[in-house]
């Protein structure tokens, strides 16, 4: 079976704290994502990456960074964390080889911004 | 609690009756296809997909149907439980670009006992 797994279920941080987000496929994938969940606008992409020390914005990488130096883990960075930033983080990954274009999702971070 | 679907539209169904969950695209060049469902506090969890040279695949339970002349698919659980209760999302993809998904804000389907 597939396993994502981000580092924290839940997370409180203050305003303009650094705020980093793991996730770890045991996959081999090549590709992984990085998304927000927010109510009423479904899941949006902030960065991919499609091989190790590649990034690519997603829709709204406004505030945000990533770091992919292994191919297994990809890190979602807040350089200065904002109220704005509260939400449900979702990390997934997927295969660019062969019908392999399902993303299998981890379980999801929970970061409240005070 | 789970913030996630407080705007979402909601589908109510009796245990062990059948749902369908209808899902518009936007893309027609989308030839990928998936229906995830999330419980709450969870991740999305992958249920079924479809290529867009089939109008019909089924799994468990589960069927999933394409009609790419309106765009429209569609999830159907039979004999729904309890255990069904979540939001259903479907997602679109162009195999040609990077396997990037865009996601449909989903509907939420309570069953009731």
């Amino acid at each position: 079976d597939v396993k994502v797994t981000q580092s924290s279920r839940y997370l409180v941080k203050r305003t303009g704290e650094k705020v980093f987000l793991e996730c770890v496929q045991d996959m081999d994938h090549e590709n992984m994502f990085w998304y927000r969940q927010d109510p009423g606008l479904g899941l949006r992409l902030i960065y991919f990456s499609y091989d190790v020390k590649m990034k690519e914005k997603g829709d709204i990488p406004e505030g945000y960074s990533v770091s992919r130096e292994k191919k297994e883990r990809f890190s979602l960075i807040l350089e200065s964390a904002s109220t704005n930033q509260t939400s449900m983080y979702l990390c997934a990954s997927n295969s660019h080889t062969g019908n392999q274009e399902t993303q299998y999702f981890g379980p999801g971070t929970r970061l409240l911004v005070l | 609690g789970e913030s996630v679907g407080l705007h979402l539209p909601t589908l109510s169904v009796q245990e062990g009756d059948n749902s369908i969950i209808n899902c518009a695209y936007s893309n027609s060049a989308s030839d990928y296809f998936i229906w995830y469902k999330q419980e709450s506090g969870k991740g999305p969890q992958f249920i079924i997909d479809i290529r867009s040279n089939m109008d019909k695949r089924q799994g468990q339970r589960v069927t999933v149907l394409l009609n790419k002349t309106v765009k429209h698919l569609s999830l159907q659980i039979a004999a729904t439980q309890p255990g069904d209760s979540a939001v259903y999302f479907c997602a679109e993809a162009n195999t040609g670009t990077a396997s990037k998904l865009t996601f449909g804000t989903g509907t939420r389907l309570q069953v009731t006992l």
